[in-house]
């Protein structure tokens, strides 16, 4: 069975860069899925920030696009985000996701979430 | 992109059919067949229900259904049953920005 795991700081300062892992395990990210981030502030409803192919193909939110970025470690059979000049609006629970095999908008798997908080 | 429009809140009572509408645009839920359906449990990661407007993934309850008129999609659930009462989200496929979520719709089982 997929797993999928997120991992990384859990408080960061306003104007830094978020860094986020998410780490797959029963599964390999160099299989023909893509792997991306969903984020969900506070009592809030859900935020898609992009996916990426173990290729580099990659899709963002255009919303986000400017400070999003999302790599993939097939070494290390991992998928990383990173966000770019965070804000208080940033703070969030973010998710790391497959996305499923029948395409848009369906993530099929999920880890079970980070919650991130940008305060100084 | 906007998010779908979805109710604040749904209720029901145990056995008793309910209904979650999720309002977007020609150019999201009217233009595709590329609607969503998540349930989410308070705490927990969300767990794709529907997909395709009306396709359940193995192991989904066919207690959920979804179709689509217009720019409108909606979730039936049937024979509504206390375990169903969660937060409920759709998503369809954009032109504009590929994927964009409903607000999400809060259903209490009475």
């Amino acid at each position: 069975q997929l797993h999928l795991q997120e991992s990384g700081p859990r408080l960061v300062k306003p104007s830094e860069t978020l860094s986020l892992t998410c780490t797959v395990s029963g599964g390999s990210v160099s299989s023909h899925y893509y792997w991306g981030w969903i984020r969900q502030s506070p009592g809030k409803g859900l935020e898609w920030l992009g996916n990426m192919y173990y290729n580099g193909n990659s899709y963002y939110n255009p919303s986000l696009k400017s400070r999003v970025t999302i790599s993939v470690d097939t070494s290390n059979n991992q998928f990383s985000l990173k966000l770019s000049s965070v804000t208080a609006a940033d703070t969030a629970m973010y998710y790391c996701a497959r996305r499923a095999s029948s395409g848009w908008p369906n993530f099929d798997f999920w880890g079970q979430g980070t919650l991130v908080t940008v305060s100084s | 992109q906007s998010a779908l429009t979805q109710p604040a809140s749904v209720s029901g009572s145990p056995g008793q059919s309910i209904t979650i509408s999720c309002t977007g645009t020609s150019s999201d839920v009217g233009g595709y067949d590329y609607v969503s359906w998540y349930i989410q449990y308070p705490g927990k990661a969300p767990k794709l229900l529907i997909y395709e407007v009306t396709n359940r993934p193995s192991g989904v309850s066919n207690r959920f259904s979804g179709s689509k008129s217009g720019n409108t999609a909606s979730l039936t659930i049937s024979g509504l049953q206390a375990e169903d009462e969660a937060d409920y989200y759709c998503a369809s496929y954009t032109s504009t920005t590929l994927v964009v979520f409903g607000g999400g719709t809060m259903l209490t089982v009475l």
